[in-house]
């Protein structure tokens, strides 16, 4: 099974719709992150949070919410999808410590019709 | 801002060629700099960089930091088309908290 799971792994929605995608980790650690990713762009920075109590706004926030509801689980919820917003999605953990290392689930693609 | 700059944004070789791939960042809050490859899903971890002028190597794989010009660069020597892939820095900055950012990528190609 691997350490960062991501759920949907594909999904196809419409204009307006709610929209979340559910990240779960089994590394133990405490940093999650999401990113989006889109052609030529690299991966941006839409939330991060450091425990269950901490949630921090990125790069792109807007548009999105987060919820963190247990150490090993952060969901990224998009209240009214626009097309914009297809993309690629990653989920990451960071373990504690002065190290920059993340760990990648494999994706969400979300597609916003 | 944090803000990380690679260059070039694309790149097409061929087999046996040596590439450098180039990478600026800003000095504001920053703790390391590091390197990942992505093929087809998710980025996988190439390199750590903290400290100025030591190389870390791995197969024909290396890369280097100079924390006074603020860049590194990651070379690929002899290269395979199996190094065609998109390859980001990034770097660790503790603005606003622990994180992580990434520059566009350099997209490689290596054709046989």
């Amino acid at each position: 099974d691997a350490d960062v799971t991501q759920t949907p792994r594909n999904r196809i929605t419409k204009t307006g719709k709610r929209i979340m995608l559910e990240c779960s980790q089994t590394k133990g650690h405490d940093r999650m992150y999401w990113y989006r990713q889109d052609p030529g762009l690299g991966l941006r920075l839409i939330y991060y949070s450091f425990d269950v109590k901490d949630i921090n706004k990125g790069e792109i926030s807007d548009g999105y919410s987060v919820s963190r509801q247990a150490q090993a689980k952060f969901s990224l919820s998009l209240e009214s999808a626009i097309p914009n917003q297809t993309a690629l999605y990653f989920c990451a953990t960071g373990a504690q410590g002065n190290t920059g290392e993340l760990f990648f689930g494999e994706g969400s693609r979300l597609t916003v019709l | 801002e944090d803000k990380v700059v690679q260059s070039p944004l694309s790149l097409v070789v061929h087999e046996g060629d040596t590439v450098t791939l180039n990478c600026s960042y800003e000095v504001t809050n920053f703790r390391s700099l590091l390197w990942y490859k992505q093929e087809k899903k998710a980025p996988t971890f190439l390199f750590m960089l903290t400290s100025s002028g030591i190389e870390k190597k791995s197969g024909r794989l290396s890369s280097i930091l100079d924390k006074k010009e603020l860049f590194s660069i990651l070379n690929i020597t002899a290269t395979q088309t199996g190094d065609s892939a998109v390859y980001l820095c990034a770097k660790f900055t503790n603005t606003g908290g622990f994180k992580t950012i990434f520059g566009a990528g350099t997209r490689l190609f290596v054709k046989a």
